[in-house]
């Protein structure tokens, strides 16, 4: 089966940086996501994945070992603003092949001044 | 319109109605996601439509849930019967690619539709 792992909750303070792990177990693989979502609005995407190594987008970076399974993102310089969910997701391999992703429950961050 | 646009934002329903959760998604977008998160968790795979097809149902929890795109744009998810553990968040995302497509095509969420069953 496919199963995703992530922190429930993590709590870091502005200006600061924080790593958000994700690790995964999948039957094959087709690309991470990491995904931002605050309390009652739509996730939106901040990261893809599919070759081993970091990518950078401002602030925000995200990490990728294929062979290990596992994934970070990286926030630098928090800012209050966010404070939200961080969900990892990743591209069910199935044979369907539809591009559905599975989710991990989210990572909870709080940032506090 | 410029994002997924998705109606009602809030439902409340007795136990036992139907109720109808419509998703405008980008136009053009040729994907289709249904996804249905509970409170603290992550979002789950309900269904998946390229077009007008439904080519994936597989995460709809009981022949209650029906999902229909009739013209490959608007879509509508229908809960039959409703239950209290129907109480959730239903997410649609699109996606201007086909599932079978690689890369990092991103799917855009619309807010949800939360629906509460009492």
């Amino acid at each position: 089966g496919q199963n995703i792992d992530q922190p429930t909750e993590m709590t870091a303070t502005e200006g600061a940086i924080v790593q958000i792990n994700c690790t995964y177990q999948t039957s094959g693989f087709n690309g991470l996501f990491w995904y931002q979502q605050h309390a009652g609005e739509a996730p939106t995407f901040l990261s893809y994945n599919v070759l081993d190594g970091l990518e950078e987008k401002g602030r925000f970076s995200s990490f990728l070992s294929r062979s290990k399974g596992y994934s970070y993102l990286l926030l630098k310089e928090l800012q209050m603003k966010d404070s939200a969910s961080y969900l990892c997701a990743v591209r069910d391999p199935g044979s369907s092949n539809t591009g559905k992703l599975i989710f991990g429950q989210g990572t909870t961050l709080q940032v506090k001044p | 319109g410029a994002g997924v646009s998705q109606s009602p934002r809030y439902k409340v329903a007795k136990r036992g109605q139907d109720v109808a959760l419509r998703c405008d998604p980008i136009s053009g977008h040729v994907s289709l996601f249904w996804y249905q998160q509970a409170l603290g968790q992550g979002p789950e795979f309900l269904t998946y439509f390229q077009n007008e097809a439904q080519l994936d149902k597989s995460g709809l929890p009981s022949d209650r849930f029906f999902a229909e795109r009739p013209e490959g744009s608007v879509s509508t998810l229908k809960i039959q019967r409703t239950q209290q553990e129907d109480s959730a968040v239903y997410l649609c995302a699109s996606s201007y690619t086909e599932g079978r497509h690689p890369g990092g095509a991103e799917a855009f969420f619309g807010q949800g539709t939360r629906l509460t069953v009492v």
